[in-house]
């Protein structure tokens, strides 16, 4: 079974410093990340992805992969108060069309 | 307003009373999915479906059953609830890509 593995935390951060967020995943042939947030008692709701051919950014958000090392990352620069919540590593099974989720990491942001 | 609507929110019941948990959407959206989500073990797919009378399991399909007879609606049913199945449930829906799914608000089920 492909697996997607993230530490589960808490991982705290003071307000403005860069919050890093990682995951591995075990589908070497894994091509489409993606990386949700959920709020507590929320449904996750998605911010950001990313292909195998390159790195993204959006905003305050960027998203990193290690192909060699399968895993990915979340960057947080900033980081607010607002940000801190549960950040869910998903991968994509092509062969099924279905998310395949890590148990998420949660994130404080200390203000 | 496009939205993923489930009810209901929340739910307790007993072993083996059957019970259905609906699903809509608004947005016209073919690929549809019920998932479930544990303390440590994350999201779980139990069904998606693709369209229309097109369903298929996912992970963790043992104990339920989905029917997709409109394209808006699809319905999780548990025939035999047990203990096991407490959880809080979400339904996702997509135009086409799982990747980008919305997520209904979820569905807490304690079952006793």
């Amino acid at each position: 079974q492909k697996e997607v593995e993230q530490n589960s935390g808490p991982l705290s951060v003071p307000e403005g410093a860069i919050a890093s967020l990682n995951c591995t995943y075990s589908d070497r042939g894994s091509q489409s990340f993606f990386w949700y947030r959920q709020y507590s008692g929320k449904s996750p709701e998605l911010i950001m992805f990313i292909y195998s051919n390159g790195d993204k950014e959006d905003g305050r958000f960027t998203a990193q992969l290690n192909k060699a090392s399968q895993y990915v990352s979340l960057l947080i620069r900033d980081s607010q108060p607002s940000d801190s919540a549960t950040y869910l590593c998903a991968v994509l099974d092509t062969g099924r069309r279905a998310l395949t989720f890590g148990s998420g990491t949660r994130l404080q942001v200390q203000p | 307003e496009a939205q993923v609507t489930q009810n209901p929110r929340y739910l307790i019941t007993v072993t083996g009373k059957k019970l259905t948990v609906t699903c809509s959407q608004n947005m016209n959206h073919e690929y549809m999915s019920w998932y479930r989500q544990d303390p440590g073990l994350g999201l779980r797919q139990i069904y998606y479906s693709m369209n229309v009378e097109v369903t298929d399991k996912g992970d963790v399909p043992e104990g339920y059953k989905v029917s997709r007879k409109e394209k808006r609606n699809f319905p999780l049913i548990l025939e035999s609830p047990s203990p096991n199945q407490t959880s809080l449930y979400f339904c996702a829906s997509s135009l086409g890509r799982p990747e980008t799914q919305y997520f209904g608000p979820g569905t807490r089920l304690l079952v006793l």
